[in-house]
């Protein structure tokens, strides 16, 4: 099956820095990427829509700014939480959508979890 | 837009034992339905989806569902469960058009007694 990866599976970052998660699709190409929050014991939320080459559709209440989303090729997307807090400590999941897909199958990464100290 | 309900947060029970994992949801349009698992600290794995014509549908690891229109339900089951079965499981929701994300449920821990 597809196969979608993150780099890195944790990272541990002090509070005021920048922390990129990537998220790539191993073996197909992917024009949609989304990206989810988990809080722990607490469902997926979605953070935001990624399309290549155009921007990212953010939901309502996701700071845009805090959480710059690139979409550079139909491979990889990149998030990066900017300025990090300890409130932004969570799991962080990517999905990928086959591009030309007749239904919206998402194949999801295995997550990267942040930590702010 | 769709929401998805999982009724039971937590459902413990004994390996070998029949369970059921409830879900309903609620579209004002035709909509895809999956069910996915999460082993701890990893991502989602698919189980098994429903996009049209048969009800019931087979996933992987022995599970099953039936789609149920009338009643806005998803019902995932398994005849016999394993202790390898324990973990979170996520009924999800979409529209059948056009590059709309999923909608989660707040997912069911499944806990499989020895």
């Amino acid at each position: 099956g597809a196969v979608v990866s993150q780099h890195p599976s944790w990272v541990i970052c002090k509070s005021g820095t920048s922390v990129k998660i990537e998220c790539r699709s191993l073996d197909f190409q992917a024009t949609t990427m989304f990206w989810y929050r988990q809080f722990p014991k607490q469902s997926l939320m979605l953070m935001a829509t990624s399309n290549e080459g155009s921007k990212a559709t953010y939901e309502q209440g996701v700071e845009k700014d805090k959480f710059l989303i690139n979409h550079a090729s139909l491979t990889l997307s990149t998030l990066t939480v900017t300025s990090a807090h300890p409130e932004d400590s969570s799991f962080y999941i990517c999905s990928a959508r086959v591009a030309g897909g007749t239904y919206n199958e998402q194949f999801f990464g295995p997550g990267t979890r942040l930590t702010v100290l | 837009a769709q929401s998805v309900t999982q009724l039971d947060s937590q459902v413990p029970v004994f390996e070998e034992a029949p369970v059921e994992l409830r879900c309903n949801y609620s579209s004002s349009v035709s909509v895809y339905l999956f069910w996915y698992v999460q082993y701890p600290n990893q991502g989602l794995q698919l189980l098994l989806k429903y996009l049209s014509g048969s009800t019931l549908v087979k996933g992987i690891n022995g599970f099953e569902a039936e789609f149920n229109k009338s009643q806005t339900s998803f019902h995932l089951r398994k005849p016999s469960v394993h202790i390898s079965d324990t973990a979170e499981y996520f009924c999800a929701v979409s529209r059948n058009s056009g590059n709309t994300p999923l909608v989660f449920g707040k997912g069911t821990r499944l806990s499989v007694i020895a």
